[in-house]
């Protein structure tokens, strides 16, 4: 069966640096592009980061762009999230997430969600 | 960015109700719209995508409908564990944007 286990959260001070990471398992991960979404306690959905298949395309909100870097790992099934200037408005629930179908580009349809990483802005 | 408008933000139902819940689009997305059913301290679950396909493993009391601007998922027979949040999301153009959420609450 398809998991994803995230790692990595914590709580941080404003300007700091987390790495997230995302254990894929009981698929071919590297035939699909994977996302980053976030939750605000208690708030909605925000799509934060996709990385295609191979590695060779990425895209971001504009809310990270310049902090945020996505990677992976196809070796070791792994996807990550380094954020560095962490703000305030970063703390969120962080999920990994993967596309419904193994496509070129990006489908934005997310079948599968990890179970969650808190990141924690807080002098 | 494309903004996606849920309502209602809330509702009250009893088991076996019919329930909908529309989606509006700031501009078309065709039918490149998607619904998730979250549950407190659990990650979104997809229930719809391309506005009418049933994801697998959903039951056929759930169904989605529309097109362009406007969109609607219906709920047939409410159950107990469909108590949850509702979201909608369109995959039409980056970056992909979600709708409020509809809370599903019991009467």
């Amino acid at each position: 069966q398809v998991q994803l286990v995230e790692s990595g959260g914590g709580v941080v001070q404003p300007g700091g640096s987390l790495r997230l990471s995302c254990a894929a398992s009981g698929f071919t991960f590297s035939s699909y592009g994977v996302h980053w979404v976030r939750q605000a306690p208690g708030k909605g959905l925000e799509w934060v980061a996709f990385i295609r298949f191979d590695g060779t395309y990425k895209n971001y909100a504009d809310s990270v762009k310049g902090r945020f870097t996505i990677s992976r790992d196809n070796s070791k099934n792994t996807l990550y999230l380094q954020m560095n200037s962490l703000r305030a408005e970063d703390t969120s629930l962080y999920y990994c997430a993967k596309d419904r179908v193994a496509v070129a580009g990006a489908l934005y349809q997310f079948d599968f969600w990890g179970q969650v990483s808190l990141v924690t802005v807080s002098s | 960015d494309i903004q996606m408008t849920q309502s209602p933000s809330s509702l009250s139902a009893s088991v076996g109700d019919r329930v909908t819940i529309t989606c509006r689009a700031s501009q078309s997305i065709s039918s490149y719209l998607n619904w998730y059913q979250q549950k407190p301290g659990t990650a979104p679950k997809l229930l719809i995508y391309a506005a009418s396909s049933l994801q697998s493993g959903v039951p056929s009391r759930f169904s989605g409908s529309g097109s362009g601007t406007d969109f609607t998922l219906t709920i047939n027979n409410l159950q107990p564990e469909d108590f949850a949040t509702y979201y909608c999301q369109q995959s039409y153009s980056a970056p992909p944007t979600f709708g409020g959420g509809t809370k599903v609450e019991i009467k």
